[in-house]
Parts: C-alpha cells; sequence; structure tokens
C-alpha cells in the first residue's frame, strides 16, 4: 500500500460526458501527479501541483483539467470525453522535501475510465 | 528533451534465467534514475534507484548501475522467480524550474518468467 487513495477504481461512461477522478495524496507529501496509461501512448504525464499550485504541464488536453485543494487532494477533470480518453489514469505523490527530492513518486492504483 | 528507451517486451524467461532490460536516456542536467515495477492490476511501485554516476540501485535480488558514459541504466537480476512477472518502467526524473520535478517514463517491458 502506497498511501495513495484514488477513486473511482472504475468508470464507464458515454462519449460527451464529464467525469471527475480523485486522488489523496500520502501523508505529508504537498505533491500530486497526474499520469495518463494507455496502450498506445504508454505512460504519459499530465500535471503537477504543488502545495495547491500548478508546477508543471505535460501532455494534458484542454478538456482536462486539475486543482489540488486546501487539503492536499486533488482531481482530474476530463469533459467531452471521446473514445481515445480510455485509459489508466494515475496519481502520484512525491515527498514533504521537494527541492531535495530524487523524484521518487508513490503511485495510486489507478482510475480506469472506459469511454463507450 | 529527455527522454527514455528502453527495449520492448514482451521478455520471455524460464525461472532461474538471468535477466537483462536495457535502459538509456537522453537528458539534460544530472537527472536521478529510476526502475519502477507494475505487477498487474496495481499502480507502479519503485525497485531501486541511482541519483549520481556510478551508482548502484539494487531491491529484491534487482541492480542497475548509473553509466553516465554510455547514457544507460539496464536492469538486471541473476535468477528470475515466477513472482517477477510485471512489467517494468525506466524513467528519470529532472527538477524544474520552480522546484517542480517530474518523472518521464520509458514504454515499459513486459516481463513473464515461466516453470
Amino acid at each position: 500500500d502506497s498511501g495513495v487513495t484514488q477513486t473511482p477504481k472504475h468508470l464507464i461512461t458515454a462519449t460527451g460526458q464529464r467525469v471527475t477522478l480523485r486522488c489523496s495524496p500520502r501523508s505529508g507529501d504537498l505533491s500530486v501527479y497526474w499520469y495518463q496509461q494507455s496502450l498506445d501512448q504508454g505512460l504519459q504525464f499530465l500535471i503537477q501541483y504543488y502545495n495547491g499550485e500548478e508546477r508543471a504541464k505535460g501532455n494534458i488536453l484542454e478538456r482536462f483539467s486539475a486543482q489540488q485543494f486546501p487539503d492536499l487532494h486533488s482531481e482530474l477533470n476530463l469533459s467531452s470525453l471521446e473514445l481515445g480518453d480510455s485509459a489508466l489514469y494515475f496519481c502520484a505523490s512525491s515527498p514533504l522535501r521537494l527541492v531535495s527530492s530524487t523524484g521518487e513518486l508513490f503511485f495510486g492504483e489507478g482510475s480506469r475510465l472506459t469511454v463507450l | 528533451g529527455n527522454s527514455v528507451t528502453q527495449m520492448e517486451g514482451p521478455v520471455t524467461l524460464s525461472e532461474e534465467a538471468f535477466l537483462t532490460i536495457n535502459c538509456t536516456y537522453t537528458a539534460t542536467g544530472y537527472p536521478s534514475l529510476f526502475w519502477y515495477v507494475q505487477y498487474p492490476g496495481e499502480g507502479l511501485q519503485l525497485l531501486l534507484k541511482a541519483t549520481k554516476a556510478d551508482d548502484k540501485g539494487s531491491n529484491k535480488g534487482f541492480e542497475a548501475t548509473y553509466r553516465k558514459e554510455t547514457t544507460s541504466f539496464h536492469l538486471e537480476k541473476g535468477s528470475v522467480q515466477v513472482s517477477d512477472s510485471a512489467v517494468y518502467f525506466c524513467a528519470l526524473s529532472i527538477l524544474l524550474t520552480g522546484g517542480g520535478n517530474k518523472l518521464t517514463f520509458g514504454t515499459g517491458t513486459q516481463l513473464k518468467v515461466e516453470l
């Protein structure tokens, strides 16, 4: 158990819909990352938040957005869903001492999104 | 940009065979290097890491040495077990402006170990 909690574990929805994925980081971790894992694209970095602020952006579509709340949990919002958005979405958190961190991330078990 | 290239799988081995999964990287600056493992139905877990050149990371019988001259971080294990069957990801980490950091992953190599 990594200490990172993601909900829901599975989600099935239709094209055009909107979903929200939730992540609770490990206790004490200020930084949250979102990754998308699909068969054809591998593991793609989407976005990083640190203590409520966006810190780095990767291959995140404009239809997607994220935020980190004062209690440090994070949500990833996916809208106008397309078939190609079907994937496993991982949240990860990193240790408190971010600047001196060696970059180790602790991953949740993922949220599997299926768009029909 | 920063990238990681690892050998394609699947790699199929018999139990007790020697394992090598190749990984090379391209990075600006001085990255830290990692191997993560993903067991079926689970999230990624850190297997081992190395933070500077010539460092050797090791865990659970797996080893990898940070080779700056060849920009490589190959994963090895002397005797694999069926329980090692998983997908292995090589990754690098770079500190970003503003104190953030992110991991860049390779495409993953599936390992299947058979009796």
